[in-house]
């Protein structure tokens, strides 16, 4: 069955610390990736997104993130988070017939 | 776990048909819902905040009077998209979070709207 996993449910870094948080799916055909983030009482936001081309997708605030297909993973990182990236994050894939499933989103705090 | 349900899941009709989409929390209550839709290919497009008891608020260039949102109560809220043409076809999902503390963010599994 097709599933989206996030392995990280809660996470607190220091600022300046470098974040990966990871995301994994499972289905062995072509797949879109996001990931998008939430910050408290808003709605979701895009990020950064990946159809095809480069598998190291750069986004918005800083963020990055590697599709490894041979992992069915699609990570995202920041080499130096900020107060300010304290959100909840969601990797969302969609799979054939535009199916897409979301993560279950990893809380993010960020100590000043 | 809490959980949001969706329905329907499909939807196939005519042109000019309105159709009624569900978002129920199941067991919480959410005094807040989001709508989503999304185009082929594209990312996910708030289309609007549903709140509990009072007008949702619609995102720039949604149109309130063609994709009406009640939220009648603490767990169910209503998309209806009145006279549906062939570009209103797409997935649309909604999304809820329990109010109180740090709750997380549970979604529907979405319905795909296919006008004929």
């Amino acid at each position: 069955a097709q599933s989206v996993s996030q392995h990280n449910h809660h996470v607190i870094l220091s600022e300046a610390a470098s974040l990966e948080l990871g995301c994994n799916y499972s289905y062995g055909g072509t797949v879109n990736l996001f990931w998008y983030v939430q910050y408290p009482g808003q709605h979701l936001q895009l990020l950064l997104k990946y159809f095809s081309g480069d598998p190291l997708v750069k986004g918005i605030k800083g963020f990055e993130a590697e599709f490894i297909k041979s992992k069915f993973s699609f990570n995202l990182r920041k080499p130096s988070v900020q107060w300010s990236d304290t959100a909840e994050y969601f990797c969302a894939v969609i799979f054939p017939k535009d199916k897409i499933i979301f993560g279950k989103g990893t809380r993010l705090h960020i100590l000043p | 776990g809490a959980v949001v349900s969706q329905h329907p899941s499909r939807v196939i009709c005519k042109s000019g048909t309105s159709v009624k989409i569900e978002c129920r929390s199941l067991d919480f209550q959410a005094t807040t819902m989001f709508w989503y839709r999304q185009f082929p290919k594209q990312s996910l497009m708030l289309m609007a905040t549903s709140n509990e008891g009072s007008k949702a608020t619609y995102e720039q260039g949604v149109e309130k009077d063609k994709f009406l949102i009640n939220h009648a109560s603490l767990t169910l809220s209503t998309l209806t998209v009145t006279s549906a043409h062939p570009e209103d076809s797409s997935f649309y999902i909604c999304s809820a979070r329990e109010p109180l503390g740090d709750q997380p963010q549970h979604f529907g599994d979405g319905t795909r709207l296919s006008i004929l």
